[in-house]
């Protein structure tokens, strides 16, 4: 168990819809990293977050998009779904000056329709 | 663009059997790599390796980095059926904290 946790765990949405998707950091550490992964895929970054602020984007649309908390936590919202959406989200935290091992939350499993 | 290979996609062998899983890289500075399993869900943290020749170890797995040829292996010995995962590799860019994966290998141990 690392500590981070995601939730929804499941979710079901049409397309053109919206999604937010949240995760809780691992204790201590203040940085969180988004993932997507697509079925029998590596995950993709999608952007990473430190001290409430975008610190990095991977190569995904605006209609993806973040926050974070003062308490580090976060959030990933998608406007717009689309098929290709459908994926396991994951979210990752890490220390901004600290090693650079990522611990990964359970996951949400998007299934959009 | 950054690139991270892994082979084989896919691995069947049967419990007991000593398997070599590989990982190879092309980026532009590299700064670390990270093996991790995911078995259901979430990946599970396994080995970060930063310096060349300088074997990790963890029970029946080890992993060496080879930064000169630019790859890694992940080894495990004495394989059990609990093993049964997706291994990934991952390598952090220097300046960069995002993980750049490969693309998995299925492991399948038989009993």
């Amino acid at each position: 168990e690392t500590g981070v946790t995601q939730s929804p765990t499941h979710l079901i949405k049409t397309r053109g819809q919206q999604v937010t998707l949240r995760c809780s950091s691992q204790s201590g550490h203040n940085t969180v990293s988004w993932y997507q992964q697509a079925l029998g895929q590596g995950p993709q970054f999608i952007f990473q977050y430190y001290r409430e602020e975008e610190n990095g984007r991977g190569n995904f649309p605006p209609r993806f998009s973040g926050l974070q908390f003062p308490n580090y936590s976060s959030e990933l919202n998608v406007n717009a779904l689309e098929l290709d959406d459908s994926a396991l989200y994951l979210c990752a935290s890490s220390l901004k000056q600290g090693p650079d091992t990522q611990y990964f939350g359970p996951g949400t499993r998007l299934t959009v329709l | 663009e950054d690139k991270v290979v892994q082979s084989p996609l896919s691995l069947v062998v049967h419990e007991g059997d000593t398997v070599t899983l590989n990982c190879s890289y092309e980026v532009t500075n590299f700064r670390s790599l990270l093996w991790y399993k995911q078995e259901k869900k979430a990946p599970t943290f396994l080995f970060m390796l930063t310096s060349s020749g300088i074997e990790k170890k963890s029970g029946r797995l080890s992993s060496i980095l080879d930064k000169k040829e630019l790859f890694s292996i992940l080894n495990i010995t004495a394989t059990q059926t609990g093993d049964s995962a997706v291994y990934l590799c991952a390598v952090i860019i220097q300046g960069a904290q995002k993980l750049v994966f490969g693309q998995g290998t299925r492991l399948t141990i038989n009993p």
